[in-house]
Protein backbone atom coordinates (compact mmCIF):
# COMPACT_ATOMS: atom_id res chain seq x y z
CA UNK A 1 0.00 0.00 0.00
CA UNK A 2 1.68 3.41 -0.83
CA UNK A 3 1.65 5.95 1.39
CA UNK A 4 1.04 9.34 0.40
CA UNK A 5 2.59 10.87 -2.24
CA UNK A 6 3.78 14.37 -3.24
CA UNK A 7 5.58 15.99 -6.36
CA UNK A 8 7.95 17.81 -6.94
CA UNK A 9 9.48 16.80 -4.00
CA UNK A 10 11.48 20.32 -4.97
CA UNK A 11 9.97 23.15 -7.02
CA UNK A 12 11.61 26.84 -7.56
CA UNK A 13 9.51 29.19 -8.93
CA UNK A 14 10.82 33.23 -9.52
CA UNK A 15 8.82 35.64 -7.69
CA UNK A 16 5.65 36.65 -10.01
CA UNK A 17 5.08 32.67 -11.07
CA UNK A 18 2.88 30.19 -9.72
CA UNK A 19 3.44 27.24 -7.96
CA UNK A 20 1.44 24.04 -8.09
CA UNK A 21 2.05 21.40 -5.75
CA UNK A 22 0.51 18.17 -6.00
CA UNK A 23 -0.41 15.55 -3.57
CA UNK A 24 -2.11 11.64 -3.81
CA UNK A 25 -3.23 10.30 -0.72
CA UNK A 26 -3.34 7.29 0.50
CA UNK A 27 -5.48 4.57 -1.06
CA UNK A 28 -8.73 4.62 -0.12
CA UNK A 29 -8.27 7.96 2.20
CA UNK A 30 -11.01 10.87 0.94
CA UNK A 31 -9.09 13.52 3.39
CA UNK A 32 -6.68 15.32 2.76
CA UNK A 33 -5.38 18.08 5.01
CA UNK A 34 -2.38 20.93 3.73
CA UNK A 35 0.26 22.04 6.15
CA UNK A 36 3.23 24.62 5.38
CA UNK A 37 6.33 24.84 7.52
CA UNK A 38 8.37 28.18 7.60
CA UNK A 39 12.36 27.46 8.14
CA UNK A 40 13.23 27.00 11.60
CA UNK A 41 9.31 26.45 12.68
CA UNK A 42 6.50 23.87 13.43
CA UNK A 43 4.13 23.12 10.82
CA UNK A 44 0.95 25.30 10.65
CA UNK A 45 -2.45 23.99 9.21
CA UNK A 46 -3.79 25.73 5.61
CA UNK A 47 -6.64 23.76 4.76
CA UNK A 48 -8.90 20.75 4.79
CA UNK A 49 -10.59 19.31 1.83
CA UNK A 50 -12.45 16.02 1.17
CA UNK A 51 -13.31 14.80 -2.37
CA UNK A 52 -14.78 17.84 -4.28
CA UNK A 53 -15.34 19.78 -1.13
CA UNK A 54 -12.90 22.36 0.93
CA UNK A 55 -14.18 22.06 4.06
CA UNK A 56 -12.08 24.42 6.45
CA UNK A 57 -9.75 26.49 4.95
CA UNK A 58 -9.11 28.70 7.97
CA UNK A 59 -5.75 28.93 7.69
CA UNK A 60 -5.11 29.57 4.30
CA UNK A 61 -3.90 33.14 3.25
CA UNK A 62 -6.55 35.38 1.61
CA UNK A 63 -5.35 35.83 -1.33
CA UNK A 64 -3.35 33.98 -3.84
CA UNK A 65 -3.79 30.74 -2.51
CA UNK A 66 -6.15 27.66 -3.24
CA UNK A 67 -6.61 24.52 -3.21
CA UNK A 68 -8.88 21.80 -4.69
CA UNK A 69 -9.50 17.79 -4.22
CA UNK A 70 -11.15 16.52 -7.55
CA UNK A 71 -13.44 13.56 -7.84
CA UNK A 72 -10.54 12.21 -9.77
CA UNK A 73 -6.67 12.91 -9.16
CA UNK A 74 -4.62 14.23 -7.12
CA UNK A 75 -5.08 16.66 -4.55
CA UNK A 76 -3.76 20.38 -5.75
CA UNK A 77 -2.67 23.41 -4.02
CA UNK A 78 -1.90 26.35 -6.05
CA UNK A 79 0.28 29.68 -5.33
CA UNK A 80 -0.16 32.68 -7.94
CA UNK A 81 2.03 34.91 -8.01
CA UNK A 82 4.39 33.60 -5.52
CA UNK A 83 6.96 35.38 -3.68
CA UNK A 84 9.84 35.27 -1.60
CA UNK A 85 7.59 35.24 1.46
CA UNK A 86 6.05 31.83 0.24
CA UNK A 87 9.35 29.84 0.59
CA UNK A 88 8.73 27.08 2.46
CA UNK A 89 7.87 23.55 2.94
CA UNK A 90 4.57 22.11 1.96
CA UNK A 91 3.12 18.75 3.58
CA UNK A 92 -0.18 16.80 2.49
CA UNK A 93 -1.71 14.73 4.98
CA UNK A 94 -4.62 12.37 4.39
CA UNK A 95 -6.57 9.91 6.35
CA UNK A 96 -9.05 7.90 5.71
CA UNK A 97 -11.98 9.52 7.74
CA UNK A 98 -11.56 13.03 9.94
CA UNK A 99 -13.03 11.00 13.14
CA UNK A 100 -10.24 8.36 13.29
CA UNK A 101 -7.38 11.11 14.15
CA UNK A 102 -4.71 9.52 12.02
CA UNK A 103 -3.08 11.33 9.67
CA UNK A 104 -0.32 9.61 7.23
CA UNK A 105 1.85 12.67 6.29
CA UNK A 106 3.51 12.43 2.69
CA UNK A 107 7.01 13.70 2.04
CA UNK A 108 6.29 17.38 1.51
CA UNK A 109 7.14 19.73 -1.30
CA UNK A 110 10.14 22.26 -0.61
CA UNK A 111 9.25 25.49 -2.75
CA UNK A 112 11.86 28.05 -3.15
CA UNK A 113 11.44 31.42 -4.74
CA UNK A 114 14.15 33.55 -6.25
CA UNK B 1 -8.00 28.86 20.19
CA UNK B 2 -5.30 25.96 21.20
CA UNK B 3 -1.75 26.42 21.55
CA UNK B 4 1.35 24.08 22.09
CA UNK B 5 4.52 24.97 23.59
CA UNK B 6 7.67 23.37 23.50
CA UNK B 7 9.94 25.06 25.31
CA UNK B 8 13.46 23.36 24.67
CA UNK B 9 14.48 24.32 21.17
CA UNK B 10 17.15 21.37 21.17
CA UNK B 11 18.32 18.45 23.37
CA UNK B 12 21.84 16.06 22.87
CA UNK B 13 21.88 12.73 24.61
CA UNK B 14 24.49 9.66 24.65
CA UNK B 15 23.57 6.52 22.60
CA UNK B 16 22.02 4.67 25.07
CA UNK B 17 20.95 6.79 27.23
CA UNK B 18 17.71 8.13 28.43
CA UNK B 19 16.21 11.74 27.35
CA UNK B 20 12.89 13.41 27.71
CA UNK B 21 10.90 16.18 25.44
CA UNK B 22 8.79 18.48 27.05
CA UNK B 23 5.57 19.60 25.71
CA UNK B 24 2.79 22.15 26.97
CA UNK B 25 -0.65 22.55 25.69
CA UNK B 26 -3.36 25.03 25.87
CA UNK B 27 -7.09 23.96 25.65
CA UNK B 28 -10.02 24.34 27.45
CA UNK B 29 -11.46 21.28 25.55
CA UNK B 30 -11.84 18.30 27.53
CA UNK B 31 -12.02 15.63 24.72
CA UNK B 32 -8.79 15.49 22.20
CA UNK B 33 -5.67 14.07 21.22
CA UNK B 34 -1.89 14.06 21.56
CA UNK B 35 0.62 13.08 19.10
CA UNK B 36 4.47 13.39 19.45
CA UNK B 37 5.62 13.40 15.23
CA UNK B 38 9.65 12.58 14.30
CA UNK B 39 11.37 14.93 11.56
CA UNK B 40 14.28 13.45 10.67
CA UNK B 41 16.88 15.19 8.16
CA UNK B 42 14.10 13.61 5.79
CA UNK B 43 11.99 16.18 6.17
CA UNK B 44 9.46 13.07 5.89
CA UNK B 45 6.93 13.50 9.36
CA UNK B 46 6.65 9.97 11.26
CA UNK B 47 4.66 9.32 13.65
CA UNK B 48 5.77 8.30 17.16
CA UNK B 49 3.28 8.01 19.71
CA UNK B 50 -0.16 8.87 20.44
CA UNK B 51 -2.29 9.78 23.51
CA UNK B 52 -6.21 10.12 23.84
CA UNK B 53 -6.84 12.64 26.63
CA UNK B 54 -9.81 10.29 28.19
CA UNK B 55 -7.24 7.42 28.85
CA UNK B 56 -5.38 8.26 32.05
CA UNK B 57 -2.79 5.20 31.27
CA UNK B 58 0.35 6.68 29.46
CA UNK B 59 0.94 5.30 25.86
CA UNK B 60 4.23 3.79 25.03
CA UNK B 61 5.51 2.47 22.29
CA UNK B 62 8.69 0.27 22.24
CA UNK B 63 11.62 2.82 23.65
CA UNK B 64 9.05 5.88 23.47
CA UNK B 65 6.44 6.28 26.40
CA UNK B 66 4.86 9.53 27.51
CA UNK B 67 3.92 11.26 30.97
CA UNK B 68 0.64 12.15 30.17
CA UNK B 69 -0.55 15.01 33.23
CA UNK B 70 -4.07 16.45 32.08
CA UNK B 71 -4.84 18.51 35.04
CA UNK B 72 -1.24 20.19 33.77
CA UNK B 73 -1.64 20.39 30.55
CA UNK B 74 1.39 18.63 29.84
CA UNK B 75 2.48 16.27 27.34
CA UNK B 76 6.45 14.89 27.75
CA UNK B 77 8.04 11.97 25.56
CA UNK B 78 10.29 9.91 26.67
CA UNK B 79 13.33 7.83 24.77
CA UNK B 80 14.55 5.33 26.28
CA UNK B 81 18.14 3.54 24.86
CA UNK B 82 18.52 6.39 22.64
CA UNK B 83 20.19 5.25 19.14
CA UNK B 84 21.56 7.21 16.42
CA UNK B 85 18.70 6.93 14.35
CA UNK B 86 16.69 9.08 16.98
CA UNK B 87 18.30 12.19 15.81
CA UNK B 88 15.59 14.46 14.78
CA UNK B 89 13.24 17.44 15.11
CA UNK B 90 10.39 15.82 17.42
CA UNK B 91 6.62 17.80 17.34
CA UNK B 92 4.10 18.07 19.70
CA UNK B 93 0.90 18.09 18.01
CA UNK B 94 -2.65 18.69 19.07
CA UNK B 95 -6.35 17.96 17.68
CA UNK B 96 -9.74 18.22 19.12
CA UNK B 97 -11.58 15.01 19.28
CA UNK B 98 -12.35 14.76 15.10
CA UNK B 99 -15.59 14.92 13.89
CA UNK B 100 -16.40 18.00 15.66
CA UNK B 101 -15.57 21.53 14.10
CA UNK B 102 -12.08 20.67 14.21
CA UNK B 103 -12.41 18.36 11.66
CA UNK B 104 -9.28 16.55 12.98
CA UNK B 105 -6.15 19.51 11.91
CA UNK B 106 -2.88 19.35 13.87
CA UNK B 107 -1.86 21.94 16.00
CA UNK B 108 2.22 21.94 16.32
CA UNK B 109 4.90 23.24 18.73
CA UNK B 110 7.85 24.71 17.51
CA UNK B 111 9.77 21.45 17.51
CA UNK B 112 12.61 20.33 19.63
CA UNK B 113 15.78 19.25 17.43
CA UNK B 114 17.51 16.13 19.03
CA UNK B 115 21.01 15.11 18.68
CA UNK B 116 22.06 11.54 19.89
CA UNK B 117 26.15 10.94 20.12
CA UNK B 118 28.33 8.01 20.19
Amino acid sequence: NAGVMQNPRHLVRRRGQEARLRCSPMKGHSHVYWYRQLPEEGLKFMVYLQKENIIDESGMPKERFSAEFPKEGPSILRIQQVVRGDSAAYFCASSPSNWLNEQYFGPGTRLTVT
Amino acid sequence: AQTVTQSQPEMSVQEAETVTLSCTYDTSESNYYLFWYKQPPSRQMILVIRQEAYKQQNATENRFSVNFQKAAKSFSLKISDSQLGDTAMYFCAFTLNAGGTSYGKLTFGQGTILTVHP
